[in-house]
């Protein structure tokens, strides 16, 4: 079985602060890395996604990779209310399946 | 470009009762997906096709759930009958092939009473 593991949360965070979020994989094979927000009775959508050991950014989102420790990460910079939500790490394996980690609720507070 | 579209948004039945739900993909995209959220988890994969054809359905429960993707477009999933336990969030989501990037649809919420 392969695993995504996310610490559940809430993580909570003060307006403007760095919010880190962690995710660790088990399959080894792993080649694509997701980052999915999901609101509160929404679906899932596209954050970042990183295929390469080290460092992506994208405005105020820096996804980081390392396959050695098997570790992705999400930062996100100067943290709002509306990034309140919760953070789905997804993992596409050798079979091409894409495998979700259960999210990590982010508060920010104002 | 219209996005994954779901129908219905919501279906309230009563346990043992059959009930669809449809999902139209983004126009190109291969690869087409059901999962199942429940309430504090992330989504789980229980079908997945390359255009017609069903490649990866090892998590769909095949004595009362059932799916089709019709000339490698639109896509049904099924339920017969319903139990309580299935009461969730049904997401289609598609791609252009199974490594890229999967968009989701708002997906269809289940009560089974």
């Amino acid at each position: 079985q392969k695993e995504v593991e996310q610490n559940s949360g809430p993580l909570s965070v003060p307006e403007g602060a760095i919010a880190s979020l962690n995710c660790t994989y088990s399959d080894r094979g792993s080649q694509s890395f997701f980052w999915y927000r999901q609101y509160s009775g929404k679906s899932p959508e596209l954050i970042m996604f990183i295929y390469s050991n080290g460092d992506k950014e994208d405005g105020r989102f820096t996804a980081q990779l390392n396959k050695a420790s098997q570790y992705v990460s999400l930062l996100i910079r100067d943290s709002q209310p509306s990034d309140s939500a919760t953070y789905l790490c997804a993992v596409i394996g050798g079979y091409s399946t894409l495998t979700f980690g259960k999210g990590t609720m982010l508060l920010v507070s104002p | 470009e219209a996005g994954v579209v779901q129908s219905p948004r919501y279906k309230i039945i009563e346990k043992k009762q059959p009930v669809a739900f449809w999902c139209n993909p983004i126009s190109g995209h291969n690869t087409l997906y059901w999962y199942l959220q429940n309430l504090g988890q992330g989504p789980e994969l229980l079908i997945r096709y390359e255009n017609e054809e069903a490649v990866d359905d090892s998590q769909l429960p095949k004595d009362r759930f059932s799916a089709e993707r019709l000339k490698g477009v639109d896509s049904t999933l099924k339920i017969q009958p319903a139990e309580l336990g299935d009461s969730a969030v049904y997401l289609c989501a598609s791609s252009l092939d199974p490594k890229n990037i999967q968009y989701f649809g708002a997906g269809t919420r289940l009560s089974v009473l």
